[in-house]
């Protein structure tokens, strides 16, 4: 079984220019999530989809961050425009579809915002 | 609020029995996870608590009182490849989970 894919899995940019990351859910997981991890600090939820609605975007920045699932598959997340304070990296989970389902993790890709 | 407490570091020899301690405050409770992160990865399942009592699944076990919002999890036999991150982790209900910030263990030959 395919996991759960990212990219790209590094990018960097200067403050005030955008930026979009992708992400691919293991095939039939009806949620898929968007995590911020800052170093040394854990996952901190960004924004949360069940098939192509939202279930939970409350920490999302949403003057700067937006994200969409088209066709409760792929994801997209943006961040227009950076600040120096989005470095971090984004992890992209999904779950089968339940309240209590163990979270699938991409690799992440890590940002930094110079 | 939503609260979740692990030690911020932990050192241990290889070998050795290590207990790491997750304590809660949450609006709800639906279960506990404990994943793993090695530096620079992602995340990775090791184990749910949604019952009081130890859960054991190999060298890893995983322990939960909900009365007292507590957790820990204990790995025994300790290689060097447990150097890592545990991250303790709630499911509020709702579909929320909220992640503590992780211990991160160093294992020492």
């Amino acid at each position: 079984e395919a996991g759960v894919a990212q990219s790209p899995r590094y990018k960097i940019i200067e403050k005030r220019q955008s930026v979009a990351f992708w992400c691919n859910p293991i095939s039939g997981h009806a949620t898929l999530y968007w995590y911020q991890q800052i170093l040394g600090q854990g996952p901190k939820l960004l924004i949360q989809f069940q098939n192509n609605g939202v279930v939970d975007d409350s920490q999302l920045p949403k003057d700067r961050f937006s994200a969409e699932r088209l066709k409760g598959v792929d994801s997209t997340l943006k961040i227009q425009p950076a600040k120096l304070e989005d470095s971090a990296v984004y992890l992209c989970a999904s779950s089968p579809a339940g309240v209590t389902d163990t979270q699938y993790f991409g690799p992440g890709t890590r940002l930094t915002v110079l | 609020g939503q609260n979740i407490d692990q030690p911020t570091e932990m050192t241990a020899t290889e070998g050795a029995i290590v207990q790491i301690n997750c304590t809660y405050q949450t609006s709800g409770f639906n279960g506990l996870f404990w994943y793993q992160q090695h530096a620079g990865e992602a995340p990775t399942f090791l184990s749910y608590n949604v019952l009081d009592g130890l859960e054991e699944k190999g060298r890893f076990s995983s322990f939960l009182s909900r009365s007292k919002g507590y957790s820990y999890l204990l790995l025994k036999e300790l290689q060097m490849k447990d150097s890592a991150s545990y991250l303790c982790a709630v499911n509020t209900g709702g579909f929320k989970t909220i992640f503590g910030a992780g211990t991160r263990l160093f294992v020492k030959a």
